[in-house]
């Protein structure tokens, strides 16, 4: 099972609200990531959790704040987001962060899509 | 900045014909490598990945590597209408320094296949 779930589907939020994304993985994966991806190009890399302690915030504005309560899920929070954040936003999991071969493979999860109005 | 670049695309086939996605990248040093699959809308989906040179086969799918020219590939042979999608090229750097933990992209290619 490589399943990875994301929730929500779909997201529209005010520049004001606070809103979370929230992602789950089952497979034992001690690695998690957030990515961000705009139509057209290819996922852009957000945040990475290995052993549930952030490893890379690839300088990400604060007003995204990732949060790993424990190995098998991840949260996004969100807080008053730009119109330009809009974007469909990426959980994926593999085994290990510092690891090559099949220990590394990366699943991804359904994503959400973000609108920001 | 690891590049990966992919052959720009778009990718027009007709069915049944062999479809070649190309893709070559900067740092020699990088030892695996995926495939992915992205229909629009969608996210994306690993359908194939190769850690030593050579081919590797699955289904209708064949990656292969060389490192040595810091290339790979995926052919589709018998090309469906529904493998009309975006493939993404994708490196993990060594495990070292800033590389560590991260997967580089390409650009990705569009693929039509069309019956």
């Amino acid at each position: 099972d490589t399943e990875v779930t994301q929730t929500p589907k779909h997201l529209v939020m005010g520049m004001t609200n606070k809103k979370s994304l929230k992602c789950e993985q089952h497979m034992g994966h001690r690695a998690m990531y957030w990515y961000k991806q705009k139509a057209k190009k290819p996922p852009e890399l957000m945040f990475v959790y290995s052993y549930e302690k952030l490893s890379i915030n690839e300088s990400v504005p604060s007003r995204f704040s990732p949060e790993c309560p424990n190995s098998s899920l991840l949260n996004l929070h969100l807080h008053a987001l730009q119109p330009e954040d809009s974007a469909l936003y990426l959980c994926a999991s593999s085994q290990f962060v510092q690891a090559q071969g099949p220990t590394y493979e990366q699943y991804f999860g359904p994503g959400t899509r973000l609108t920001v109005t | 900045q690891k590049e990966v670049e992919q052959n720009s695309g778009p990718l027009s086939v007709p069915e049944g014909a062999i479809a070649s996605l190309n893709c070559t990248y900067s740092d020699r040093g990088s030892q695996s490598f995926f495939w992915y699959r992205q229909y629009s809308g969608k996210s994306p989906e690993l359908i194939m990945f190769i850690y030593s040179n050579g081919d590797k086969e699955d289904g209708r799918f064949t990656a292969q590597l060389n490192k040595a020219s810091q290339y790979v590939s995926l052919l589709i042979r018998d090309s469906q209408p529904s493998d009309s999608a975006t493939y993404l090229c994708a490196v993990k750097g060594p495990d070292r320094g800033s590389t560590l933990g991260r997967l580089y992209f390409g650009r990705g290619t569009q693929l039509t296949v069309w019956p």
